[in-house]
């Protein structure tokens, strides 16, 4: 357990509205990272942060914002929701020691945009 | 042509059958390789890093090939509770870990 708790787990939500994920970390660990999850395609970076307002988009950016105001909290913001961002969406941190860097999970969030 | 490539099986093998995993990577400059298990409806998790000697945890083998651009996952003797999806990830010179869409593993009584 790296002491990663997402919320909701899960969301069902109508196409248009805004929705926001949120990650919370306990070990202070500098990156974090959101990802979705869909058959076919594995898992795709949306966006991740190295630092408190520090950061950058990964593959799948469009139609997502981020927030880190706190080290321990990472948000994710679908401004007005599409029935494509129906996903799993994953959190993550880095856990980085001495030269070996490892990825740890949330929990997930199932979203649903109806 | 994407970053990290698995088979996605699904793999069926009865209870103690040795089953491997390959996976290729298109960057080269790629530092650090990992298998990650993930079961149903959960999160993923790391099962081990892999070492550019190769490594063993148990009954799992990881071995990497950095002339090939391939990494493989070897698992003994199966058990029941093997049966999972197998996630390969790869990460680049910079921030970003990028996933393979994973192998399918049921091990059958």
């Amino acid at each position: 357990d790296a002491g990663i708790t997402q919320s909701p787990r899960h969301k069902v939500t109508e196409t248009g509205t805004p929705v926001t994920l949120r990650c919370h970390q306990t070990e202070n660990h500098r990156y974090m990272y959101w990802y979705r999850q869909d058959p076919g395609h594995g898992l795709r970076l949306i966006h991740y942060s190295y630092g408190v307002k520090d950061t950058d988009k990964g593959e799948v950016s469009d139609g997502y914002s981020v927030s880190r105001s706190k080290t321990e909290d990472f948000l994710l913001t679908l401004e007005s929701a599409t029935s494509s961002q129906t996903s799993v969406y994953f959190c993550a941190i880095s856990e980085i020691k001495g030269r070996r860097e490892k990825l740890f999970f949330g929990s997930g969030t199932q979203l649903s945009v109806l | 042509r994407k970053e990290v490539e698995q088979d996605p099986g699904p793999f069926n093998v009865p209870e103690g059958a040795t089953v491997a995993f390959n996976c290729t990577y298109s960057n080269s400059a790629s530092q650090s390789f990992f298998w990650y298990r993930q079961d149903c409806r959960k999160e993923p998790k790391l099962l081990m890093s892999v070492y550019s000697s190769g490594n063993e945890d148990g009954r799992f083998t990881a071995q990497l090939n950095r002339a090939s651009q391939y990494i493989s996952l070897l698992i003994r003797d199966s058990k029941l509770s093997d049966s999972a999806t197998y996630l390969c990830v790869v990460k680049d010179t910079g921030n970003q870990f990028y996933f393979g869409t994973g192998t399918s593993l049921t091990v059958i009584p």
